[in-house]
C-alpha cells in the first residue's frame, strides 16, 4: 500500500509571499487532515476533511491559510501571505474512518525568511 | 492551556532494560488515546492505542496503561532496543470527534546500546 505523499518537502520563501503544499492520501482513506508542527512541539490540527467536505477547520488562521480537498481525494493548503512564525513542518495525514490511527505523509518543512 | 501533556522531554535507558513514557491529560471528555512514534525527517507513524473502555493494551514489546481517574497513560516498551530511539507523541480524541486528535509536545527516547 502507498503511503500518503506530500510535496514539496522542502520550501523556503521569503514573509509575505505565498507558498502552497500538496498531498495525496491513501486511496480509499476519506478522513484528510493537516497539522503543522512547530520545532519542539506537537501536531496541531489545522484543518479535518470527510471526503471533500470540511469537518474542523477551527483552528486554521482563515485570513492567511485555506485548503481544499477537491473530488475527495488530493488536497492542497495555501498559505498567503506568509508570517516568520509559520515556518514549521506541514504534516498531511489521512485515515480511512474518523477515528483510530492516522498514516502521516513527511510533511513539508516550510521556512519563512 | 494544553489540553496533552508530556512532562519528560527527553529520557535515556540502555538496551534490554524497559521504557516508561508518561503522557497526562486534562480534557475528562477524552476516551480514546494513541501513541505515535517519529523519526527525524519522517513524519510520525502509529504505534498503539487504547480505549478509555480498557485499562490495558499490549502488542508485542509495546504496552500501554491508562488510568482514567488519574487522567494518566503510559507506553511500556521491554525490552528496549536502540532502533526504538525516536521522539514518541502522546494523543488523545473524544468520542463524538474521534478522527480530531490533539498530540503532547513528544518525550525524545535514547536507548543506549
Amino acid at each position: 500500500e502507498a503511503g500518503v505523499a506530500q510535496s514539496p518537502r522542502y520550501k523556503i520563501i521569503e514573509k509575505r509571499q505565498s507558498v502552497a503544499f500538496w498531498c495525496n492520501p491513501i486511496s480509499g482513506h476519506a478522513t484528510l487532515y493537516w497539522y503543522q508542527q512547530i520545532l519542539g512541539q506537537g501536531p496541531k490540527l489545522l484543518i479535518q476533511f470527510q471526503n471533500n467536505g470540511v469537518v474542523d477547520d477551527s483552528q486554521l488562521p482563515k485570513d492567511r491559510f485555506s485548503a481544499e480537498r477537491l473530488k475527495g481525494v488530493d488536497s492542497t493548503l495555501k498559505i498567503q501571505p506568509a508570517k516568520l512564525e509559520d515556518s514549521a513542518v506541514y504534516l498531511c495525514a489521512s485515515s480511512p474512518v474518523r477515528g483510530g490511527g492516522y498514516t502521516f505523509g513527511s510533511g513539508t518543512r516550510l521556512t519563512v525568511v | 492551556d494544553q489540553q496533552v501533556k508530556q512532562n519528560s522531554p527527553s529520557l535515556s535507558v540502555q538496551e534490554g532494560r524497559i521504557s516508561i513514557l508518561n503522557c497526562d491529560y486534562t480534557n475528562s471528555m477524552f476516551d480514546y488515546f494513541l501513541w505515535y512514534k517519529k523519526y527525524p525527517a519522517e513524519g510520525p507513524t502509529f504505534l498503539i492505542s487504547i480505549s478509555s473502555i480498557k485499562d490495558k493494551n499490549e502488542d508485542g514489546r509495546f504496552t500501554v496503561f491508562l488510568n482514567k481517574s488519574a487522567k494518566h497513560l503510559s507506553l511500556h516498551i521491554v525490552p528496549s532496543q536502540p532502533g526504538d530511539s525516536a521522539v514518541y507523541f502522546c494523543a488523545a480524541s473524544e468520542v463524538t470527534n474521534a478522527g480530531k486528535s490533539t498530540f503532547g509536545d513528544g518525550t525524545t527516547l535514547t536507548v543506549k546500546p
